[in-house]
């Protein structure tokens, strides 16, 4: 089974469109992550977010809008889509405890803007 | 400021050698570092971790060094196989569980 999977795998759009990017976690982990990972590959983090709460935001422009409708499950909504917007976006879960939690990660969503 | 690096972008190596990833991490209250390695169209997979208060740490074919008087952090791969070639990261746990990720170094292995 899947720990932290992701949906869609690929999302192909046109700029100025909103889009939606689901993540679901059967970790039992209470901490999830969004990350952006760019063209040469660096993997930078957007949010986090903790039993439903926001600890980890970054600059990241307020077009993107993290949900999390329970500890399980965290979505990122992208609104007005910019061609910057094209990356990997990389999901992942933690369990918080005394520091130094291992982050799992999901298989990606690949977004377009053209 | 906020940043973990590496040394080399590249590295090829034979199969059945060994080969060693360098990272240099700038935050010296940094506690907690992490290798993670992402093949190609997957998401980064944990490979091995290690806290301040140690030096070296070893895996399955996998050690960790930490020499925390340079900042400096090496990730060894003993007896090299062809899945072991991906893109290999070092990361930094800044606190808060937050990661941040080195540039990344590309792994090949020659047959």
């Amino acid at each position: 089974d899947t720990a932290v999977s992701q949906t869609p795998k690929y999302l192909v759009t046109q700029m100025g469109n909103d889009k939606s990017i689901k993540c679901e976690q059967n970790l039992g982990h209470d901490t999830m992550y969004w990350y952006k990972q760019d063209s040469k590959k660096f993997l930078k983090i957007m949010f986090s977010y903790n039993n439903k709460e926001l600890i980890i935001n970054e600059t990241v422009p307020n077009r993107f809008s993290p949900k999390s409708p329970d500890k399980a499950h965290l979505n990122l909504h992208i609104n007005s889509l910019e061609l910057g917007d094209s990356a990997v976006y990389f999901c992942a879960s933690s369990q918080q405890g005394t520091g130094g939690e291992t982050q799992y990660f999901g298989p990606g969503t690949r977004l377009l803007v053209l | 400021g906020e940043s973990v690096g590496l040394h080399l972008p590249t590295l090829s190596v034979q199969e059945g050698d060994n080969s060693i990833i360098n990272c240099a991490y700038s935050n010296s209250a940094s506690d907690y570092f992490i290798w993670y390695k992402q093949e190609s169209g997957k998401g980064p997979q944990f490979i091995i971790d290690i806290r301040s208060n140690m030096d070296k740490r070893q895996g399955q074919r996998v050690t960790v060094l930490l020499n925390k008087t340079v900042k400096h952090l090496s990730l060894q791969i003993a007896a090299t196989q062809p899945g072991d070639s991906a893109v290999y990261f070092c990361a930094e746990n800044k606190g808060a569980q937050k990661l941040v990720f080195g540039q990344g170094t590309r792994l090949t292995i020659n047959p």
